[in-house]
């Protein structure tokens, strides 16, 4: 079966611009999740989503970072405007729910965000 | 919330040689750990989990191990090879309903020939 795919890989800007994180989950996942993993660190959970529904945003810096997944299926992250300190690895993942027995996550390969 | 430790943050073994990784976790509700195994440039990879109800868990060369008084699990690698060689997430999270798991920060293992 094909993987969590993500798009760009690579993006470099600089700050006070935005940009915008894609995420195609694997075909049936009820549930994606977007991380952020900063040089040195564990993944950080930004947001979750159960089908097209938001179940946890808590971590989101709401001021400038939105999220959406439209018709429950693919998912796109924002940042505006950007910050130096978002710079970090975001990773998506999606799992077939959240539910015991359901929830092992299989990540994407991530996109590497650099703020100049 | 929960709040996951991880040790050592750097691990390094001889090729067959065995390494261990060690978390504590502080929410005594969490009952699923998973390990995830993250190659350069990749997303972590899930190689193993374990369940509250479970006290140890084997997969070939790994295996998981759960104290749930102490609330610390370990992963276990024997027979150690060079592609071993990765970054290691542990992670602790409360399955069914709305899981969202805390992660630890990583523990670079570097397995030399």
């Amino acid at each position: 079966e094909a993987g969590v795919a993500q798009s760009p890989r690579y993006k470099i800007i600089e700050k006070r611009q935005s940009v915008a994180f894609w995420c195609n989950p694997i075909s049936g996942h009820a549930t994606l999740y977007w991380y952020q993993q900063i040089l040195g660190q564990g993944p950080k959970l930004l947001i979750q989503f159960q089908n097209n529904g938001v179940v946890d945003d808590s971590q989101l810096p709401k001021d400038r970072f939105s999220a959406e997944r439209l018709k429950g299926v693919d998912s796109t992250l924002k940042i505006q405007p950007a910050k130096l300190e978002d710079s970090a690895v975001y990773l998506c993942a999606s799992s077939l729910g959240a539910g015991s027995q359901q929830e092992t996550q299989y990540f994407g390969p991530g996109t590497r965000l650099l703020v100049l | 919330g929960e709040n996951v430790e991880q040790h050592p943050s750097t691990l390094s073994v001889q090729e067959g040689d065995s390494a261990v990784i060690k978390c504590t976790y502080s929410d005594s509700a969490s009952n699923y750990f998973p390990w995830y195994k993250q190659e350069l440039g990749k997303g972590p990879q899930l190689i193993i989990d374990i369940r509250s109800n479970v006290g140890e868990k084997k997969d070939q060369r790994i295996a998981v191990t759960l104290n749930k008084t102490a609330k610390h699990f370990s992963l276990h690698i024997t027979e150690t090879q060079p592609e071993d060689s990765a970054v290691y997430f542990c992670a602790a999270s409360i399955a069914g309903g709305s899981y969202i798991p805390t992660f630890g920060r990583g523990t670079s293992l570097i397995v030399h020939p």
